[in-house]
């Protein structure tokens, strides 16, 4: 099955960095990778989802960029504010999701 | 629009009790999935239903049984529970799985404890 790793495990960052989070994923038939933000004690919401077909998405703050060929895809986040403070998984589906283990960012006022 | 909607939001059991855990969407989706959040572990499916009548294992089913009752309802049950079972369970629907996958929608959880 779809083995999903997922870096850091935690990121602190200042209020108006950006924040990188990294994954890799095993299986090459893998073709959709969406984004989850789970805010504490909270359902998962997804905030960005990208297909095999598509290098480079973009939604105001947040960019996905996938390199099919690496296998690994990444979350970023640009002038990062206090409510983006979260737990966020990737994760990647051929036919089923599985996510990673998550990262944990707190961003510094 | 509720959504989805899962009961109860907390329960505490005690080892070899059983329970279902009741979900249901209002989204007219097709697909639903139970999964299981443990720290550090990230969500990890326990069973799935890509459509009404098909069940299917997904990565951690042991210790569990599903029941896609019809479009709307999805419930997970479990028949002897385990302190190894303790975690928070998420329900999450889609309009479709599988090769062409949209967005789960996921419940608000059901935090589960066994003594």
């Amino acid at each position: 099955g779809e083995n999903v790793e997922q870096h850091p495990s935690t990121l602190s960052v200042q209020e108006g960095d950006s924040a990188v989070i990294k994954c890799t994923y095993s299986d090459s038939a893998s073709n959709y990778f969406p984004w989850y933000k789970q805010e504490l004690g909270k359902r998962p919401q997804l905030i960005i989802d990208i297909r095999s077909n598509v290098g480079e998405k973009k939604d105001q703050r947040i960019a996905v960029t996938l390199n099919k060929t690496a296998k690994h895809f990444s979350l970023h986040i640009t002038e990062t504010q206090p409510e983006d403070s979260a737990v966020y998984f990737c994760a990647a589906s051929d036919y089923k999701l599985s996510f990673g283990a998550g990262t944990t960012v707190t961003v510094r006022a | 629009n509720a959504g989805v909607t899962q009961t109860p939001k907390f329960q505490v059991l005690k080892t070899g009790q059983s329970m279902t855990l009741q979900c249901a969407q209002d989204m007219n989706h097709n697909s639903m999935y139970w999964y299981r959040q443990d720290p550090g572990m990230g969500l990890r499916l326990i069973y799935y239903s890509a459509s009404e009548g098909t069940t299917d294992k997904g990565e951690v089913p042991n210790g569990y049984n599903v029941s896609r009752l019809n479009k709307r309802e999805f419930s997970l049950r479990l028949e002897s529970a385990a302190p190894s079972q303790t975690s928070v369970y998420f329900c999450a629907s889609s309009y479709s799985g599988g090769p062409s996958y949209n967005e789960q929608f996921f419940g608000p959880g059901t935090r589960l404890t066994v003594l």
